[in-house]
C-alpha cells in the first residue's frame, strides 16, 4: 500500500466554524508534513511531524493546529480561517533516513483537501 | 520560503518533441528531486538525484544536477499529451525534513 489518503477531498467552511482535515499512511513512514498550495504556486511547507513528534513550524498561524494522534494518522485543526486561507492542502509522508533525523527523500503525497473559507 | 527558482514558466510543445525544464536553488542540498503534479491534484515524486551525483536516468527522464552552479535540468524525451502537467523540482538540506519546492514549470503537449 502505497497510499496516502486525505479527507476531505472539498471543505468549504465560515470564518467562525471549526473543521479538521485528515490524512491517514500505511506504508509505516514516521515522517508526515502538511503543506499548504494556492492555485499555480508550489507548495508551501507547514508542519513535519517525526515519530509523532512536531518537528517543524514554519510560523504557520494559530488558526492552524496540527496534531499526529498515531503513526499513521495526522491531523490539521482549522479554527476561525481567514478567506486568504483557501487552498489546496496537501499532506505527504517519507521513510526517516538510517541516521534518523532526516527524511530518505522521496515525499509520497495524497491527493489533497481543497478548502474554502467563506 | 522558496528554494528554488525554475524557468520556463511555461512550456508549450508538440508531441514527440523534448520538454527540457530548469532548477536552480540556493542553499547546500542533500538530494534534488523532482515531482509532477496533475492540475488540482497531489503531487508524484519523479527521480531523486543525490549531491554527489552528476546524472541520473529513469524511463523517457534525464535528470542533471551541477552542484557548482547549483542548477539542475530535468529532461522529458519524446514528450505525449499525457506528460502536460507542471513539474517542480524540490530540494532537502542535509539532515533534515525540509523538502522545499521551486516555482515550477507548467508544460503543455499538444497532440
Amino acid at each position: 500500500d502505497t497510499e496516502v489518503t486525505q479527507t476531505p477531498k472539498h471543505l468549504v467552511m465560515g470564518m467562525t466554524n471549526k473543521k479538521s482535515l485528515k490524512c491517514e499512511q500505511h506504508m509505516g513512514h514516521r515522517a508526515m508534513y502538511w503543506y499548504k498550495q494556492k492555485a499555480k504556486k508550489p507548495p508551501e511547507l507547514m508542519f513535519v511531524y517525526s515519530y509523532e513528534k512536531l518537528s517543524i513550524n514554519e510560523s504557520v498561524p494559530s488558526r492552524f493546529s496540527p496534531e499526529c494522534p498515531n503513526s499513521s494518522l495526522l491531523n490539521l485543526h482549522l479554527h476561525a480561517l481567514q478567506p486568504e486561507d483557501s487552498a489546496l492542502y496537501l499532506c505527504a509522508s517519507s521513510q526517516e533516513s538510517l541516521a534518523r533525523g532526516s527524511n530518505t527523500g522521496e515525499l509520497f503525497f495524497g491527493e489533497g483537501s481543497r478548502l474554502t473559507v467563506l | 520560503s522558496q528554494q528554488g527558482e525554475e524557468d520556463p514558466q511555461a512550456l508549450s510543445i508538440q508531441e514527440g518533441e523534448n520538454a527540457t525544464m530548469n532548477c536552480s536553488y540556493k542553499t547546500s542540498i542533500n538530494n534534488l528531486q523532482w515531482y509532477r503534479q496533475n492540475s488540482g491534484r497531489g503531487l508524484v515524486h519523479l527521480i531523486l538525484i543525490r549531491s554527489n551525483e552528476r546524472e541520473k536516468h529513469s524511463g523517457r527522464l534525464r535528470v542533471t544536477l551541477d552542484t557548482s552552479k547549483k542548477s539542475s535540468s530535468l529532461l522529458i524525451t519524446a514528450s505525449r499529451a499525457a506528460d502536460t502537467a507542471s513539474y517542480f523540482c524540490a530540494t532537502a538540506a542535509t539532515g533534515g525534513f525540509k523538502t522545499i519546492f521551486g516555482a515550477g514549470t507548467r508544460l503543455f503537449v499538444k497532440a
